[in-house]
């Protein structure tokens, strides 16, 4: 089963708000990732985790705090956003952190910062 | 540093007729690996197929194939017979073999409609 779930589908926040996005699999990845998608653009990467640690933090503002509790949970915790941080976010997975390894996209959650 | 080019932005077509993506991509590392993704109005990519650089193997699979071409750097899609549910955005991307994590490069990405 090649299932990455993300919940919530959909959220709307004001920049004054907390929330987090929440990323499950049950495939025995041990890499995990977070990208943002805006409209009519491809995927870009906003972390990566291996082995329930941050590897790569693609230069991302504070405002967005990740979490990985375990190797198959990982949250993006939301803080203080802008307008311009709307966005899809896509969650995905892979068996491990090599680039040889194809990965497994959730079908992500489409943000709204008002 | 590298970089995947789909000169594509938007291709329609009517249904049951032929129709090929291209991707052409661009490193100067021997050891690398090319993707395919698919992504429905729904918002989830959908892995179709991994290449690494040292297999030039054409692949088929149902009505989907890929023609990889080292001489012009180039990793095309076709799909035959196409139906309305091919409609989708169609990403190429590449990955460098190294240890700094699966980092994907993403083409800007091919809009294909299918009309019936």
């Amino acid at each position: 089963d090649t299932e990455v779930t993300q919940t919530p589908k959909h959220l709307v926040m004001g920049m004054t708000n907390k929330k987090s996005l929440k990323c499950e699999q049950h495939m025995g990845h041990r890499a995990m990732y977070w990208y943002k998608q805006k409209a009519k653009k491809p995927p870009e990467l906003m972390f990566v985790y291996s082995y329930e640690k941050l590897s790569i933090n693609e230069s991302v503002p504070s405002r967005f705090s990740p979490e990985c509790p375990n190797s198959s949970l990982l949250n993006l915790h939301l803080h203080a956003l802008q307008p311009e941080d709307s966005a899809l976010y896509l969650c995905a997975s892979s068996l491990k952190a090599g680039t040889s390894y194809e990965q497994y996209f959730g079908p992500g959650t489409r943000l709204t910062v008002t | 540093a590298q970089k995947v080019t789909q000169a594509q932005t938007e291709i329609s077509v009517v249904e049951k007729e032929d129709v090929t993506l291209d991707c052409v991509y661009e490193t100067r590392d021997t050891t690398y690996y090319l993707f395919w993704y698919k992504q429905p109005p729904s918002g989830e990519l959908v892995f179709l197929i991994r290449r690494n650089s040292f297999d030039e193997q054409n692949e088929i699979s149902g009505r989907y194939s890929w023609n990889f071409q080292k001489s012009t750097s180039s990793f095309n899609f076709t799909i035959t017979a196409s139906q309305v549910v091919d409609s989708a955005v169609y990403f190429c991307a590449l990955s460098l073999d190294n240890n700094a994590g699966n980092m994907l490069t993403f083409g800007g990405g091919t809009r294909l409609m299918v009309k019936p």
